[in-house]
Formats: structure tokens, sequence, C-alpha cells
């Protein structure tokens, strides 16, 4: 099983700053690597694919990386609605799975 | 309108079993599998298992083999998750989400039900 580890798992920026997130895969994934939004009471919200690929309609302030088994997902100015967990998951191979989360708090 | 329609909340014994279903429209339901993810309160995702609407096979995470069966019904574009043996852990909100239709493509989970809560109490 690819186990997938995010960090930090709490993160505090103030509204227009930029905020980073990591990932890490234990193995690789061959950038099959996907990025969700999740806001309380929400089902997730798909946002990158492929490690670096937007979603359809999501804003370009949201971007994705990757350097071998690291992600990162950058949010270049943060906006009110932005607050909220998002996950990593790899969907390269089964079981799928996910990163524990990371918590974007507004500072 | 492309969606994922999920049956309302269900409240269950130990012991039960509880049946969720997942009901697609707007796209070619043979095209696309379902995933099944949950979420306990305040935790985080954890993915259950995989079906194909198109060959009918599934993949389950280790922990719910022989207690998960999901199951498709194509007339009517739904899927179902059957889960037995119920317990207090398995509280949570259980979510559908479309993604590969075949073991030997990969895809994104990129449309998702809106939850099912699941209460096991006695």
């Amino acid at each position: 099983e690819i186990e997938m580890t995010q960090s930090p798992a709490t993160l505090s920026v103030s509204p227009g700053e930029r905020a980073t997130l990591s990932c890490r895969a234990s193995q690789n994934v061959n950038l099959n690597l996907a990025w969700y939004q999740q806001k309380p009471g929400q089902a997730p919200r798909l946002l990158i694919y492929g490690a670096s690929t937007r979603a359809t309609g999501i804003p370009g302030r949201f971007s994705g990386s990757e350097s071998g088994t690291d992600f990162t997902l950058t949010i270049s100015s943060l906006q009110s609605e932005d607050f909220a967990v998002y996950y990593c998951q790899q969907y390269d191979k089964w079981p799928r799975t996910f990163g524990q989360g990371t918590k974007l708090e507004i500072k | 309108q492309i969606q994922l329609v999920q049956s309302a909340a269900e409240v269950k014994k130990p012991g039960a079993s509880v049946k969720v279903s997942c009901k697609a429209s707007g796209y070619d339901f043979s095209t696309y599998g379902i995933s099944w993810v949950r979420q306990a309160r305040g935790e985080g995702l954890e993915w259950m298992g995989w079906i194909s609407p198109h060959s009918g096979d599934t993949e389950y995470a280790q922990k719910f083999q022989g207690r998960l069966t999901l199951t498709t019904e194509t007339p009517t574009s739904t899927v179902y998750l059957e889960l037995r043996t119920l317990g207090s852990d398995d509280t949570a909100v259980y979510y559908c989400a479309r993604e590969t239709y075949s073991r030997a493509f990969t895809w994104y989970f990129d449309l998702w039900g809106g939850g099912t809560l699941v209460t096991v109490s006695s």
C-alpha cells in the first residue's frame, strides 16, 4: 500500500498571502496524484489531477507541482473561500490512498 | 446535469448491515467506475472499494474484505455499497466518487456524491 504523508497538519495564513501544502508518497505514483478541497459539511472537490493540471472551473491561483515523490499544492493569494481542508490522493495503484489532510486556517 | 445522487441517512444497530445507493446521471454509466470513500466525524478520507459497471470488476481495501460488497444495477445507473456486521466505528459519512472504469487505467475522483451518513448505535 502506498502511504501518503501530508504536512503540515494545520497551516495558518493571512488572506492575500501564499499557502504551500506538501504531500509525500512512499513510492513512485507516476504523476497520478490529485488534490481535493473539502469544506465543512460538503463532499470533497477535485482541484488538481496529474499532479499539476487544474480541474475544470478551478481558479488559476491554485497550482500543483512535483519533484519525484514529493508534491506541492500552492495557493498564490488566499481568498476567504480557500480556507478548508486539503487532501492529496494517489490513484496509481490499488488501494487508492489519501493523505491525512492539511487544514488551512485564517491567521 | 452530471451528478451522483446518494440515498438518505441510515441508523443501524451494531451487528446489522447497511446498503447505500449511488445513482449516476448525465453521463454514460458504463464509461466510468465508482469508488466508495468514507469519513468519520472529524477524520480524514478512507477509500473502501471500487466497482466497474463496465465489467463488474471490483477492488476492495483489505480492511473491508469479507464485509463489503459493491454491486451495480445498469438499467438504473446505480451502484450499491453493502457493509455487514456493523460496529460503532463504522459510523461515518459514505461518499461515492466517479473514477476509472478499468483496472488497467487510472483516473482521479472527478465527481462526488453528496454523502450518506450512516450511524451505528444501540
